[in-house]
């Protein structure tokens, strides 16, 4: 069955702190993956990856997929209390990319 | 240029009762998907329309149901309402021409329903 799982669960820094978060996947014909930030209400896109090995860079947000080892991290540097979220990652199969398969999210909590 | 949008916001609704939820798409996408999202979880998916159709469906009861019209909105309806079924209702579009087009999902501020 396919499946993501993304850690850790949950997360607390400190303003300017770097944070790393993780999604592996087992999935057959993967075709993408995408990161979500949901603060309140809607999820909101930040990355979709196809290619293994390039960087998607958004102001201090970034992220990389590794099709090899069936994973992805999300980084964050110098984090800012606005950074508080449940991030959420999730995956599209290839000929079936009406569904996405997602993970239960990391919540970050970025204290000031 | 108007995002996703879902109403009502908040609903409260007893266990047996029926509700029906809308959903207008991003202007320009043709492709409405619907989700429930529980606290604590990750969103699950119900089901997707695009041209008018339900084109796929999770692991969710027949009680769930949906409908897209020509504007491409869509509604969801949940009939006999359960306590389980209380939670977040994501409304998500994309364009999605024939199936084929890898796009990412803009999702509305979601209906938040209770059921007592």
């Amino acid at each position: 069955e396919d499946k993501v799982v993304q850690s850790p669960l949950s997360l607390v820094v400190h303003e300017g702190d770097t944070v790393t978060l993780n999604c592996s996947y087992e999935v057959t014909n993967f075709r993408s993956l995408l990161w979500y930030k949901q603060e309140k209400k809607a999820p909101t896109f930040l990355f979709m990856l196809t290619s293994s090995g390039i960087e998607k860079k958004s102001g201090r947000l970034s992220s990389i997929l590794d099709k090899k080892e069936l994973f992805s991290i999300l980084n964050i540097t110098a984090t800012q209390t606005g950074d508080s979220a449940v991030y959420l990652c999730a995956f599209r199969v290839a000929g079936n990319n009406r569904k996405l398969i997602w993970g239960l999210g990391t919540s970050l909590a970025v204290n000031p | 240029d108007a995002g996703v949008t879902q109403s009502p916001t908040h609903l409260i609704k007893t266990r047996g009762q029926q509700v029906t939820l809308r959903c207008s798409p991003k202007s320009g996408h043709d492709t409405v998907s619907w989700y429930q999202q529980a606290l604590g979880q990750g969103p699950q998916f119900i089901f997707q329309y695009y041209e008018e159709e339900e084109r796929q469906r999770g692991n969710f009861p027949d009680r769930f149901s949906g409908h897209q019209f020509p504007n491409y909105s869509s509604e969801l309806n949940v009939n006999a309402l359960l306590l389980g079924d209380s939670a977040l209702y994501l409304c998500a579009s994309s364009l999605d021409p024939g199936g084929y087009y890898n796009s990412p999902l803009h999702f509305g501020n979601g209906t938040r329903l209770t059921v007592t």
